[in-house]
């Protein structure tokens, strides 16, 4: 199947710095992709979608300052957090979808813990 | 915010016992999607069903669909200790592929 990788797998960073996430289709290319974010426990909850060449599409109550969203290529779309607080711990996920509609192809998630 | 429900939210069977989850949602679907998430990791695609479709099988899995009381069902059949993750029900509203997550059953398979 599809892979689609995500880098770093889990970062820990101070209050008030940035941090970038890559989220990379490794063998197929990707117009779109999909950012989550999953708290413990809990189910996925969708950020924005990311269109290359375009800007993204932020989902309600998603601060699109906050969770900058960059689709620089077919294949490459990064999500930066800009001045992380503490409630922005989380896991991080991203999915790209392969050919039209039906299945998406998950990355491995980034685990995100800000002091 | 999340289009579906799922139940039960946990389950605890023995090896060999078949585990059953269901999933509602709220809006009309062009399909729904079911996900598998071991602890920590990210999601594997297990099973996709059309709208048009209403029941689908794939190894020791088995999906219902139910448009019309807006509802889907998993079954695994004969489960094993390695079954033991997060399920999850998703659904693709407008054939864009953005999906909706239900809330996810967590099953633990006994050895």
């Amino acid at each position: 199947g599809a892979v689609v990788s995500q880098h770093p797998s889990w970062v820990i960073c101070k209050s008030g710095t940035s941090v970038k996430i890559e989220c990379r289709s490794l063998d197929f290319q990707a117009t779109t992709m999909f950012w989550y974010r999953q708290f413990p426990k809990q189910s996925l909850m969708l950020m924005a979608t990311s269109n290359e060449g375009s800007k993204a599409t932020y989902e309600q109550g998603v601060e699109k300052d906050k969770f900058l969203i960059n689709h620089a290529s077919l294949t490459l779309s990064t999500l930066t957090v800009t001045s992380a607080h503490p409630e922005d711990s989380s896991f991080y996920i991203c999915s790209a979808p392969r050919g039209g509609v039906g299945e998406q192809f998950f990355g491995p998630g980034t685990r995100l813990t800000v002091l | 915010s999340q289009q579906g429900e799922e139940d039960p939210q946990a389950l605890s069977i023995q090896e060999g016992e078949n585990a059953t989850m269901n999933c509602s949602y709220k809006t009309s679907i062009n399909n729904l999607q079911w996900y598998r998430q071991n602890s920590g990791r990210g999601l594997v695609h297990l099973i996709l069903i059309r709208s048009n479709e209403r029941e689908k099988h794939s190894g020791r899995l088995r999906v219902t669909l139910d448009t019309s009381k807006k509802s889907s069902s998993l079954l695994i059949t004969a489960s094993r200790a390695a079954d033991t993750a997060s399920y999850f029900c998703a659904t693709d509203e407008a054939a864009g592929n953005k999906l909706t997550f239900g809330g996810g059953t967590r099953v633990l398979v006994k050895p």
